[in-house]
């Protein structure tokens, strides 16, 4: 099976642009999370989402949303980017059940903002 | 406020030597994992934890849950450079279904 799928891998945007970052989760798992890393720091949480409904939000600005599909893929949006935007964005998808909360990574986009 | 605190933050060894890292919090969690991120990598998992005072071993690491259920330690025996990375703990709780985040050991093996 494959693994959780990130697109694109590397992206540079300018500052004022938006970005859309894309997830894929294993086959079988219905919960999506995003985090936002920064060098040398652990994962900070933005979003999660299970079943197309977003379940917990992090200490983000608006500027931050996404979604999930019906086929439980999910997309990261922000927009007017600023340059402390740059960081390595990580989704994680999971089978969403009281023992089974293992998040299972994707590589990550690593997003400049110049 | 920083739920799981992890230490130490940064740990520099030479290969051979043995090393612990903690994982500790005032909080119950119903489970707690430890991941392992190389640079510009995703976490991976490395195990799940899930009784009070429960041990479990990985080749060289060992990891153990606190009785109570609010700690947890990794232990590596000899350790040696490919064990270099960011060490991650992640806690869940019965009152929701979202991951609680540590910091982070950043640990170096010397050859």
């Amino acid at each position: 099976d494959a693994g959780v799928t990130q697109s694109p891998t590397h992206l540079i945007k300018t500052r004022g642009q938006q970005v859309t970052l894309r997830c894929s989760p294993i086959s079988g798992h219905k919960s999506v999370s995003w985090y936002q890393q920064v060098l040398g720091q652990g994962p900070q949480f933005i979003f999660q989402y299970y079943e197309k409904e977003e379940r917990g939000r992090g200490n983000f600005p608006d500027r931050f949303s996404a979604r999930q599909f019906p086929n439980y893929s999910s997309e990261l949006n922000v927009n007017a980017l600023l340059l402390g935007d740059s960081a390595l964005y990580l989704c994680a998808s999971s089978r969403d059940s009281a023992l089974s909360l293992e998040a299972f990574f994707g590589q990550g986009t690593r997003l400049t903002v110049v | 406020t920083q739920l799981l605190e992890q230490s130490p933050q940064f740990l520099s060894i030479q290969e051979g030597e043995n090393l612990t890292v903690y994982c500790n919090s005032s909080s119950v969690f119903s489970s707690l994992q430890w991941y392992r991120q190389e640079p510009g990598e995703g976490p991976v998992l490395l195990v799940t934890v899930v009784t009070g005072g429960e041990v479990k071993k990985l080749k060289r690491l060992t990891f153990q849950f606190g009785d109570a259920r609010k700690d947890s330690s990794l232990h590596i025996t000899a350790a040696q450079p490919g064990d270099t990375g960011l060490y991650l703990c992640a806690g869940a709780r019965d009152s929701n279904y979202q991951l609680i985040w540590g910091a982070g050991t950043k640990l170096i093996i010397k050859p």
